[in-house]
């Protein structure tokens, strides 16, 4: 299993809709979760960091975390064609700034 | 505030050989963390430095090392190139605590002839 998985698509969503990404991980130590953006053939950009159950808004941003699932989410509203990119998530725990990826979550959106 | 910023963005190595790559983190920074990303991998935790100590380290062999110097900014080497370390690889600064946001730099492309 590994330590931290996503589904890698590609998810397709229109124009002005909700895309919502999934995330979940193994280790009950982890700490801090962070979801990156990566363009192609750019690097990962910070999107948002999340540390405490529950949601976290930013913009058209919401991150949702349950540490007793092991499980967390970025939603993006009102979807634009801007917004097609891979989507990392990443968690650190115990070993302090070691951030572990999943393998990334492609998003298309069509106009 | 200026970003991270790594040299070189591109360079072309053959087998055998040995490259240095650099990473100056965002100012107030002290934490540099080196990650490798190839497309069958994914981004992989090389090592972090932090007040010029190695705090964390990755599963790499030992061809990889780094330091860290005083003013924070790092360097990564690879001894011995293979085919297989061709990918991108980037530096991520973040300032002191544990568990802090990081910001990555745009990345040095290691192709390996």
């Amino acid at each position: 299993q590994k330590e931290v998985e996503q589904n890698s698509g590609p998810l397709s969503v229109p124009e002005g809709a909700i895309a919502s990404l999934n995330c979940t991980y193994s280790d009950r130590g982890s700490q801090s979760f962070f979801w990156y953006r990566q363009y192609s053939g750019k690097s990962p950009e910070l999107i948002m960091s999340i540390y405490s159950n529950g949601d976290k808004e930013d913009g058209r941003f919401t991150a949702q975390l349950n540490k007793a699932s092991q499980y967390v989410s970025l939603l993006i509203r009102d979807s634009q064609p801007s917004d097609s990119a891979t989507y990392l998530c990443a968690r650190s725990g115990a070993a302090g700034n070691k951030l572990t990826f999943g393998g990334g979550t492609r998003v298309l959106v069509k106009p | 505030k200026a970003g991270v910023t790594q040299t070189p963005r591109y360079l072309i190595k053959t087998r055998g050989q040995q490259v240095t790559l650099s990473c100056s983190p965002i100012s107030g920074h002290r934490s540099v963390s080196w990650y490798q990303q190839t497309p069958g991998q994914g981004l992989q935790f090389l090592f972090e430095y932090f007040s010029e100590t190695q705090r964390n380290k990755g599963n790499f062999p030992g061809r990889f090392s780094g330091r860290q110097f005083s003013n924070s900014r790092s360097e990564m080497n690879v001894s011995t190139l293979e085919l297989g370390d061709s990918a991108l690889y980037l530096c991520a600064s973040s300032s002191t605590s544990f568990w802090d946001e990081q910001f990555f730099g745009p990345g040095t492309r290691l192709t390996v002839l």
